[in-house]
């Protein structure tokens, strides 16, 4: 059974660096490719990049120049950075398993994380 | 504004068939498979429907899926009360080299 799970701070104060965890157990990370996914509060669901099991990342292009996720092996859990927040930025961030290339099939996700940007 | 295009709301009895469509474009649903997610309110989404009308393990086969053209749908039959979430769809566009979404539709059981 796949299962992945968020951690973080949920509260982060506006221009700091939003730092997210996401852990997965039942897979490698070095065998699959990987997803951050977020939900501003009562609304639609925004891709936010994703990273494959050889490190090559892909970043929506709306935050590319704010965006970093990066690959543990040896913990088995991969991360999302984002920097610059603003109040814009407060939703519930989702991690999920990408199956396939040129795909949008998530097929396990994280319960989600509440970040709100406030000071 | 989301890149796909679906209704903010949808509604049916129970028993019976709804639908819920999904349009786009040439860039993304045209030439790619297309998805279809359920989510509870506090719950992360669902993977419902995959490659147009592959339906996961577990999933009851009153949910289906098809497309044509650039445009997409997910059926409905025999409405159940559980059935009441939202519903996105999402597929890969060649645009913008990643997953686009739909902004969702509520589905209310009456």
């Amino acid at each position: 059974q796949v299962q992945l799970q968020e951690s973080g701070p949920g509260l982060v104060k506006p221009s700091e660096t939003l730092s997210l965890t996401c852990t997965v157990s039942g897979d490698s990370v070095t065998g699959q490719s990987w997803v951050w996914i977020r939900q501003p509060p009562g609304m639609g669901l925004e891709w936010i990049g994703f990273l494959s099991y050889t490190g090559v990342t892909n970043y929506n292009s709306s935050l590319k120049s704010r965006v970093t996720m990066s690959l543990d092996t040896s913990k088995n859990h991969f991360t999302l950075k984002l920097s610059s927040v603003t109040a814009a930025d407060t939703a519930v961030y989702f991690c999920a398993r990408r199956l396939g290339s040129y795909s949008a099939i998530f097929d396990y996700w994280g319960q989600g994380a509440l970040v709100t940007v406030s000071s | 504004q989301s890149v796909l295009t679906q209704p903010p709301s949808a509604s049916g009895t129970p028993g019976q068939r709804v639908t819920i469509s999904c349009s786009g474009s040439s860039s993304n649903i045209k030439n790619n498979y297309v998805n279809w997610y359920q989510q509870f309110p506090g719950t992360a989404p669902k993977l419902l429907i995959q490659s147009n009308n592959q339906r996961p393990s577990g999933v009851p086969d009153r949910f289906s899926g098809s497309k044509s053209g650039t445009s997409a749908s997910l059926a409905i039959s025999g409405l159940r009360s559980e059935d009441e979430a939202d519903y996105y769809c999402a597929t890969w566009d060649d645009s913008v080299s990643g997953p686009v979404f739909g902004g969702g539709t509520k589905l209310t059981v009456l």
